[in-house]
């Protein structure tokens, strides 16, 4: 069974730094691109970020260039979101999903909060 | 940027009619990536439609997705009450990625 845990998320103060982390399982991890979603309480989504299957291809949603950085390691089946410079805009579910177009499998999201 | 843009915003019908959901895109999308998501208050989204017309794996054969090029729909051929709910759509051709501000079905 895919499953996908996010974990990381809590609250923040503007210009602060968060680490997201997202634990995979019941797949071939270093097979797929990951994505990174958000979602702003009672808003629509945003897609932020998305890597391929061996980290040499990022890519990054305008809003967050030279903030966030997307990473993952193969070896322990994880992705990660360095979320640095935080501003009150990026409070968000943060759900890690699989695949780099669509995504089938999705985690259940962790909640960043940045007070201002 | 390719903007996304979904309409209505909000769609009240009863069960068992038809919805037609729209979404049109500010320019092309290469190779017709365009994908449905349906998203139930407090849930995950769940995936419909890939490819524009491909459906997802564990999706109601209800629930079919159709355009090209900028516009693209999904119906729902008869409405069942867990269809109630919102649904977006996803450009996945050019980066960015790109979702709809997304439109809820409601009764």
């Amino acid at each position: 069974e895919v499953q996908l845990v996010e974990s990381g998320g809590g609250l923040v103060q503007s210009g602060g730094s968060l680490r997201l982390s997202c634990a995979a399982s019941g797949f071939m991890f270093s097979s797929y691109w990951m994505t990174w979603v958000r979602q702003a309480p009672g808003k629509g989504l945003e897609w932020v970020a998305n890597i391929k299957s061996d980290g040499s291809e990022k890519y990054y949603v305008d809003s967050v260039k030279g903030r966030f950085t997307i990473s993952r390691d193969n070896a322990k089946k994880s992705l990660y979101l360095q979320m640095d410079s935080l501003r009150a805009e990026d409070t968000a579910v943060y759900y890690c999903a699989r695949g780099g177009g669509y995504s089938y499998y999705w985690g259940q999201g962790t909640l960043v909060t940045v007070s201002s | 940027e390719i903007v996304l843009t979904q309409s209505p915003g909000t769609l009240s019908l009863s069960p068992g009619e038809r919805a037609t959901l729209s979404c049109r895109a500010s320019q092309s999308v290469s190779s017709g990536f365009l994908a449905w998501y349906q998203q139930q208050p407090g849930q995950v989204p769940r995936l419909l439609i890939y490819g524009a017309s491909s459906r997802a794996t564990g999706a109601p054969d209800r629930f079919s997705g159709s355009g090209s090029g900028t516009d693209f729909t999904l119906t729902i051929s008869r409405l069942e009450p867990e269809d109630f709910a919102v649904y977006y759509c996803q450009q996945y051709g050019n980066s960015p990625w790109t979702f709809g501000q997304g439109t809820k079905v409601e009764i």
